[in-house]
């Protein structure tokens, strides 16, 4: 069956530390990858995203790798900051369907 | 350029009655998804309507119905509500040209906040 998990519901981390959050799927076959950040009661606002010919992309403080072959992406935040917490979500388009979004890992940045 | 909106913002119903839900979405694009958010659940595809045409849908029951209409505009119906259908309603832009050569990215909106008593 078809399935996108990311690897923790829930992540704490020191300010100034970077966190690194997990996408795993199985089943699908993504043009592109990409992450959103949702802040309580408001709706997911796009960030990044990662094409499937990409090892690597980067944007201010964030870096999204792609492994297809592990059917992996990672999410990184370096020098986080408590603005920052949020939750994180990956979300995969399967060639011509709808969006798959994961269930999301809630960060929290500690001061 | 204004973003999606969606109304109204907040919704209190109570089992059995019909609601119904807007999105106006970003001008230019032609593409509008609906999403259920629930703790447990995470953020669930309903349907995605594109020049007026339901192009996908997602495991939800009949109750739940939608449409586009020529302006891109889509409004989201669902009846005789259940309890568990308490959650937040998120509409979704996009061009969406479904090409998997272009990548496309899906604005949302603030959400509808949908309590069923």
């Amino acid at each position: 069956s078809q399935k996108i998990e990311q690897n923790s519901e829930a992540l704490n981390i020191q300010e100034g530390k970077t966190a690194t959050l997990t996408c795993n799927y199985t089943n699908y076959s993504p043009a592109y990858l990409q992450w959103y950040r949702q802040d309580p009661g408001r709706g997911p606002v796009f960030l990044l995203l990662i094409r499937e010919n990409e090892k690597e992309k980067r944007k201010e403080r964030l870096k999204v790798t792609f492994d297809t072959t592990l059917k992996q992406s990672l999410f990184h935040i370096t020098a986080s900051q408590p603005a920052d917490s949020a939750t994180y979500l990956c979300a995969l388009e399967d060639y011509g369907q709808n969006f798959v979004f994961g269930p999301g890992t809630r960060l929290s940045v500690l001061p | 350029k204004a973003g999606v909106t969606q109304t109204p913002r907040y919704l209190i119903k109570t089992r059995g009655q019909q609601v119904t839900l807007s999105c106006s979405p970003i001008s230019g694009h032609r593409s509008v998804s609906w999403y259920q958010q629930t703790p447990g659940q995470g953020l669930q595809f309903l349907f995605e309507y594109f020049s007026e045409t339901q192009r996908n849908k997602g495991n939800f029951p009949g109750r739940f119905s939608g449409r586009q209409f020529s302006n891109s505009r889509s409004e989201m119906n669902v009846s005789t509500l259940e309890l568990g259908d308490s959650a937040l309603y998120l509409c979704a832009s996009s061009y969406s040209p479904r090409d998997p050569r272009v990548s496309d990215t899906q604005y949302f909106g603030p959400g509808t906040r949908l309590t069923v008593l």
